[in-house]
This record gives C-alpha cells, sequence and structure tokens, in this order.
C-alpha cells in the first residue's frame, strides 16, 4: 500500500503570496490532518477532515484553510503568506477520525520557505 | 491550562546504552497519549498509542508507560542502536474541544557509537 504522499515537497514563496498544497492519503483512508512544524513552535494542530466535512480545528488565523474531497485528498490554502509562515507542512492520514484512538501516517511534508 | 511536557530536550548516549524520556501533560479530560519517532526531515511515524486504562505498551525496543493519574508517560528504550537518532514527540489528545490535540516540544535524542 502506498504511503501519504504531499505535493509539493519544497515550495519557496514571497510574502503576500498564496499557495497551496497537497496530500493524497493512504488508501482507504478518510480522516486527514494538516500540521505545521516550526523549530520555534514545534508540532502544532491546524485541521483535520473527514468525509469532507471539517472535524477539528486549531487556532490558526483565517488565513489557513483546507478541504477535503471525496476521494480523502485534501488540499491546504494560505493566503497572504507571512514571513511566519515558513515551515514543514505535514498531512497525517487515518483510517477513522483522529479523535478516535486510531494511528494517523504521515507524510514526508511539504517544506515552505516564504521570502 | 493544557499542556504537555518533555524531558529533557536533548540527550546523548552511547549505541548500546538503554534510555527514558519523560511527558507530563495536564490536558483535561484525557483521552490518549500518542509517542511519535521523527527522524530528521521526515514526517513523524507512530510508535505507541495508549488510552487511560492501558498503562504499559511495547513496540520491539521501545516501551511506552502512562500514569493516568500523575499525569506522566515515559518511553524507555533498550540497547539503543545508531537508527534511534530522532526527535521523540508526545501527543495528548483530549475527549472534547474542537482544538484537542497538544503536543510536546520533542526530546532529541542522539545514539552516538
Amino acid at each position: 500500500k502506498a504511503g501519504v504522499t504531499q505535493t509539493p515537497r519544497y515550495l519557496i514563496k514571497t510574502r503576500g503570496q498564496q499557495v497551496t498544497l497537497s496530500c493524497s492519503p493512504i488508501s482507504g483512508h478518510r480522516s486527514v490532518s494538516w500540521y505545521q512544524q516550526t523549530p520555534g513552535q514545534g508540532l502544532q494542530f491546524l485541521f483535520e477532515y473527514f468525509s469532507e466535512t471539517q472535524r477539528n480545528k486549531g487556532n490558526f488565523p483565517g488565513r489557513f484553510s483546507g478541504r477535503q474531497f471525496s476521494n480523502s485528498r485534501s488540499e491546504m490554502n494560505v493566503s497572504t503568506l507571512e514571513l511566519g509562515d515558513s515551515a514543514l507542512y505535514l498531512c497525517a492520514s487515518s483510517p477513522m477520525s483522529g479523535g478516535a484512538v486510531d494511528t494517523q501516517y504521515f507524510g514526508p511534508g511539504t517544506r515552505l520557505t516564504v521570502l | 491550562k493544557n499542556q504537555v511536557e518533555q524531558s529533557p530536550q536533548s540527550l546523548i548516549i552511547l549505541e548500546g546504552k538503554n534510555c527514558t524520556l519523560q511527558c507530563n501533560y495536564t490536558v483535561s479530560p484525557f483521552s490518549n497519549l500518542r509517542w511519535y519517532k521523527q527522524d530528521t526531515g521526515r514526517g513523524p511515524v507512530s510508535l505507541t498509542i495508549m488510552t487511560f486504562s492501558e498503562n504499559t505498551k511495547s513496540n520491539g525496543r521501545y516501551t511506552a508507560t502512562l500514569d493516568a493519574d500523575t499525569k506522566q508517560s515515559s518511553l524507555h528504550i533498550t540497547a539503543s542502536q545508531l537508527s534511534d537518532s530522532a526527535s521523540y514527540i508526545c501527543v495528548v489528545t483530549a475527549l472534547t474541544g474542537a482544538n484537542n490535540l497538544f503536543f510536546g516540544t520533542g526530546t532529541r535524542l542522539t545514539v552516538i557509537p
């Protein structure tokens, strides 16, 4: 079974631009969660989608948004990029909603650099 | 305030030695606690998941313990190998709340020959 894939792996943008990141979960997994990881803050939860519905959301501004498609693939969008958005963005999938005791499988991440 | 604290922040040990990493939390109400291993430049990999009723869970040379009364967990690594060099992250899930995931900042383990 193929693992979680994220595209692109690396991205460089400038302040004010917007970016869309993509995540393809493991086949059969219906839950997709997004995380931001920075050296200073560590891992932070962005949001979780299950069956195309946002189930949970972290404490991030509205510039961060996401969606999930009927095939469980998910996209995350960040508008009006700021320097502080530079981070590794990780996607994780699990068979059920992440609130259950369910193993999450992480993708390799997308490294976003904002100049 | 819901928090997860890990110690030590970093650790260097000799190959073959054992080590124990700590995770203390104040998250309530508690649902489960997970330990992840993250190699540099890669996504985290799940090691163990424990619920309130479980106090020990093993995954190969990794053994996690949970004391729900004192809100403490530990991850014990036996007979360390060079490949154990990584960051180990403790994540606690609360039973309720839209934002119910709480992350430790991790312990950076380096195993040297």
